[in-house]
């Protein structure tokens, strides 16, 4: 069965750093990217990164470039996502995902799409003083 | 970036009925378009990918239409387990794959 399985909630201080984590397992871990995505309390889905285990190409969204940092131990099959400085307003559940690639033959030629087909139960970071 | 619309943001709806939500990209993505189904306190589950692709184990009740800017999923006879929110994801302009703002559906 693929999973992926995450840390534990945490509760921090304003200031404090964090990494929490995201092991994958029934499955190549390198051979797929993990995505993380951030719901703050109440709202919607946030796209924050993904990473490709197999040679630790990262991408960012825009929004949380230079925010937090996504990284991943293939050797253990775990991916991270950390912050050197945690703010109040980075309360929120985050999730990991696999995202995965897939071909689809059309009249023009295959095109390839990408989704997020197994998630992580989340983590909840809690950051107040 | 891309930015994802969604409409309503909310409805309620009765079992049985026949459920439309819509999605709409700021640009055209073709059919770069995914769906998920989120239960509160729950991590979201993929309904649909590729704008009409049924995921594995999807109930056959769940269709996704639309290519360009504009798209649909239809939930063609609500049952009770499918109140819950639902995402539209573009993933054609990456980095981000940016989500839709959700759509809510409640007990009527």
């Amino acid at each position: 069965e693929v999973q992926l399985v995450q840390s534990g909630a945490e509760v921090k201080k304003p200031g404090e750093s964090l990494k929490i984590s995201c092991k994958g397992s029934g499955y190549s871990f390198t051979s797929y990217w993990i995505g993380w995505v951030r719901q703050m309390p109440g709202k919607g889905l946030e796209w924050m990164g993904i990473i490709y285990p197999g040679d630790s190409d990262t991408r960012y969204s825009p929004s949380f470039q230079g925010q937090v940092t996504i990284s991943a131990d293939k050797s253990i099959s775990t991916a991270y996502l950390q912050w050197s400085s945690l703010k109040a307003s980075d309360t929120a559940m985050y999730y990991c995902a696999r995202r995965v690639r897939v071909g689809i033959v059309a009249t023009t030629g295959e095109n390839y799409y990408y989704y997020m087909d197994v998630w992580g139960k989340g983590t909840t970071v809690t950051v107040s003083s | 970036d891309i930015q994802m619309t969604q409409s309503p943001s909310s409805l309620s709806a009765s079992v049985g009925d026949r459920v439309t939500i819509t999605c709409r990209a700021s640009q055209s993505i073709s059919s770069y378009l995914n769906w998920y189904q989120q239960k509160p306190g729950k991590a979201p589950k993929l309904l649909i990918y590729a704008a009409s692709s049924l995921q594995s184990g999807v109930p056959s009740r769940f269709s996704g239409s639309g290519s360009g800017t504009d798209f649909t999923l239809t939930i063609s006879s609500l049952q009770p387990e499918d109140f819950a929110t639902y995402y539209c994801q573009q993933s054609y302009s990456t980095p981000p794959d940016t989500f839709g703002p959700g759509t809510k559906v409640d007990i009527k």
